[in-house]
């Protein structure tokens, strides 16, 4: 079972609200990955965390906050997002964070910021 | 910098005919590559990939590519498209100096014709 579950699908939210996205897999991976992609572009990373413990920051604005709290699941935490941020998001899996790596994807959660 | 690259932004094809996406990558060395499929609204599944050994890799809904490295092409093909295969096709890489760090190309549109 290759599946990675993302909620909610959809989100609209207002430019002051704090929201969470929640993804959570089930197949024993230990690493996990955030990615964003804007309508008709391909994805772009935004953070993966390998083990429990964030690896890469694409540099991303600090009204993301990634939190990892177990190997399982994964939150992305959205604050003051500007409407420029709606896009979907993509959650995505590996066994390990090597290259290389069979990296499974949810099926997003697409955000609306008002 | 590493890149990878999708000539096609768009392709119509009939149903029934054969389909080639088109993938060309820039590194020194040998990276490992992806085909992802990305339905409408949905997120990435992916179709092959391949590390190393025999260059033509067979994928699910009968895909296959061909890895030529002195071409350092990876291109998808299908002998005869469905209806159902109309959808965008991402090509993606990772390189072994960058972890497990997939870059994507930037898509191809594929549209099938009655």
């Amino acid at each position: 079972d290759t599946e990675v579950t993302q909620t909610p699908k959809h989100l609209v939210m207002g430019m002051t609200n704090k929201k969470s996205l929640k993804c959570e897999q089930h197949m024993g991976h230990r690493a996990m990955y955030w990615y964003k992609q804007k309508a008709k572009k391909p994805p772009e990373l935004m953070f993966v965390y390998s083990y429990e413990k964030l690896s890469i920051n694409e540099s991303v604005p600090s009204r993301f906050s990634p939190e990892c709290p177990n190997s399982s699941l994964l939150n992305l935490h959205l604050h003051a997002l500007q409407p420029e941020d709606s896009a979907l998001y993509l959650c995505a899996s590996s066994q390990g964070g090597q290259p290389g790596n069979t990296i499974y994807f949810g099926e997003g959660s697409w955000l609306t910021v008002v | 910098a590493q890149s990878v690259t999708q000539p096609d932004i768009h392709i119509t094809v009939s149903e029934g005919a054969s389909l080639e996406l088109r993938c060309n990558y820039s590194y020194g060395a040998t990276p490992y590559l992806f085909w992802y499929v990305q339905s409408p609204g949905q997120g990435l599944q992916l179709l092959l990939k391949y590390f190393s050994g025999d260059t033509l890799v067979q994928g699910i809904k009968g895909f296959e590519a061909e890895f030529k490295r002195s071409q350092s092409s990876f291109n998808l093909r299908k002998p005869s498209v469905h209806w159902s295969d109309a959808a965008e096709y991402f090509c993606a890489v990772a390189f072994k100096a960058a972890g497990n760090k997939l870059t994507f190309g930037g898509g191809t549109r594929v549209l099938v014709k009655p």
